[in-house]
């Protein structure tokens, strides 16, 4: 079946000490997002790639970075973690950008900072 | 700016009792509406979406109605499953250009046997 898959879906890292979250998807979709939702909490928007075009939200970190190398992949680099990074980080497809797409899951990736 | 306003949970049923999960927005134009359900630790599955007023989505015995008078968009189904447990959220993409979903709070549900 054609999905969004991230790896790895629980991720324990130091505090300081750089990560790299995975996604990939067999949708062949144009748009990729990253989300982060903390606990009880709604997801929040990190970025997107429409296609080789990055679209950073306002309001996002720069300790946060992502990567895009082909249609398939799509990586978030958070280059110093802190404790108040700990969070389910979401990635998700959609065919365009337009206001109708429905956005495609996966199933997300577990970081713990210690 | 674009919000969605969901009713606070948990909400607590019996099996087989009817749902109904409040959802509200504040957007101009007409937005796509959405229901996203997350299962405990797993990622967003779409539920159902409405697209334009009137327009009433549907999915696994799960209905809302877009509401362009009340800016509602209520999830409704008629006899829960223990299954069914999980956080729903109400969502909402602007027609700014762009595919941007703004998320409620979340509504957790808990249906007992």
């Amino acid at each position: 079946d054609a999905m969004v898959i991230q790896n790895p879906r629980y991720q324990v890292t130091q505090f300081g000490k750089p990560v790299t979250l995975s996604c990939s998807q067999t949708l062949n979709h144009n748009v990729m997002y990253w989300y982060q939702q903390k606990s009880s909490q709604a997801p929040k928007l990190l970025f997107h790639y429409y296609d080789k075009d990055f679209n950073n939200e306002a309001d996002t970190p720069d300790n946060f970075q992502s990567r895009r190398p082909n249609t398939s992949f799509c990586f978030l680099d958070i280059r110093s973690p802190g404790l108040g990074d700990a969070a389910m980080y979401l990635c998700a497809t959609s065919i365009e950008a337009g206001d109708t797409d429905t956005q495609y899951f996966g199933p997300g990736t577990r970081l713990t900072v210690l | 700016g674009n919000s969605v306003t969901q009713m606070e949970g948990p909400v607590t049923l019996s099996e087989e009792a009817f749902l109904t999960i409040n959802c509200t927005y504040t957007a101009t134009g007409y937005p796509s509406l959405f229901w996203y359900v997350q299962y405990p630790g797993e990622g967003l599955q779409l539920l159902l979406k409405a697209t334009k007023a009137d327009d009433k989505g549907s999915n696994k015995g799960f209905e809302a109605t877009y509401r362009k008078e009340t800016t509602s968009f209520h999830l409704e189904k008629g006899s829960v499953q223990v299954s069914d447990s999980a956080v729903y959220f109400c969502a909402l993409v602007g027609n700014s250009g762009y595919s941007t979903l703004t998320f409620g709070k979340g509504t957790m549900l808990l249906v007992s046997p």
